[in-house]
């Protein structure tokens, strides 16, 4: 069954320092997303993607973040400068077409910011 | 505003028995809703899903109940096993188009055998 991936599934890293996460859609959806959990929070909306261009975003979104899809296949989200808030579970997800249809959801990757 | 809710924030129920997380969401211009379990250490799963022409929705073993006057949602899971037990979220897709999910806070379901 196809599935999200996501690499690397921990990252550490210093305040300050830009960090790169990487996510490989499932090959037929067209809409890819960001999310985010805070340990013991609920899952909150990052970015929508689709069409090379980002559809939605969210306040978290500053203009620390950005996302990119550089091939036919990855999906990234960069944090330019991470603060010690960023540290979060952040979540990719897909789906087939846009609102109303189920996303499908990476393992995610824990980052850590120090 | 647009918000997803959950009752509970935990649940336990003895192996074998029924279980129901319940769910309010506040907008009702919502037309899609979604259950995820999330396994410790993991990614949201879809269990089920069901939109809002609908009032209930049958999967194996889980049923969705859609009750749009009083904004409520709930899932059950019949004969709950020891694999059921994670943390359940509600998602509502708030707008028509490509609009992100609305995710609830979770009700952690712990299963005892």
């Amino acid at each position: 069954e196809p599935e999200v991936t996501q690499t690397p599934s921990h990252q550490v890293t210093q305040m300050g320092q830009e960090v790169i996460l990487r996510c490989v859609p499932i090959s037929n959806h067209l809409y890819f997303y960001w999310y985010r959990q805070i340990l013991g929070q609920k899952v909150e909306f990052l970015v929508s993607f689709y069409n090379n261009e980002i559809s939605e975003k969210s306040e978290i979104f500053d203009d620390q973040f950005s996302v990119e899809r550089p091939d036919g296949s990855n999906f990234t989200l960069k944090i330019r400068s991470t603060k010690l808030e960023d540290s979060a579970m952040y979540f990719c997800a897909s789906s087939v077409s846009g609102g109303g249809n189920e996303q499908f959801f990476g393992p995610g990757t824990r980052l850590t910011v120090l | 505003g647009e918000s997803v809710g959950l009752h509970l924030p935990t649940l336990s129920v003895q192996e074998g028995d029924n279980s129901i997380i319940n769910c309010a969401y506040s907008n009702s211009a919502s037309d899609y809703f979604i259950w995820y379990k999330q396994e410790s250490g993991k990614g949201p799963q879809f269990i089920i899903d069901i939109r809002s022409n609908m009032d209930k929705r049958q999967g194996q073993r889980v049923t969705v109940l859609l009750n749009k006057t009083v904004k409520h949602l709930s899932l059950q899971i019949a004969a709950t096993q020891p694999g059921d037990s994670a943390v359940y979220f509600c998602a509502e897709n708030p707008h028509s188009g490509n609009t992100p999910l609305v995710f609830g806070k979770g009700t952690r379901l712990s299963v005892i055998a």
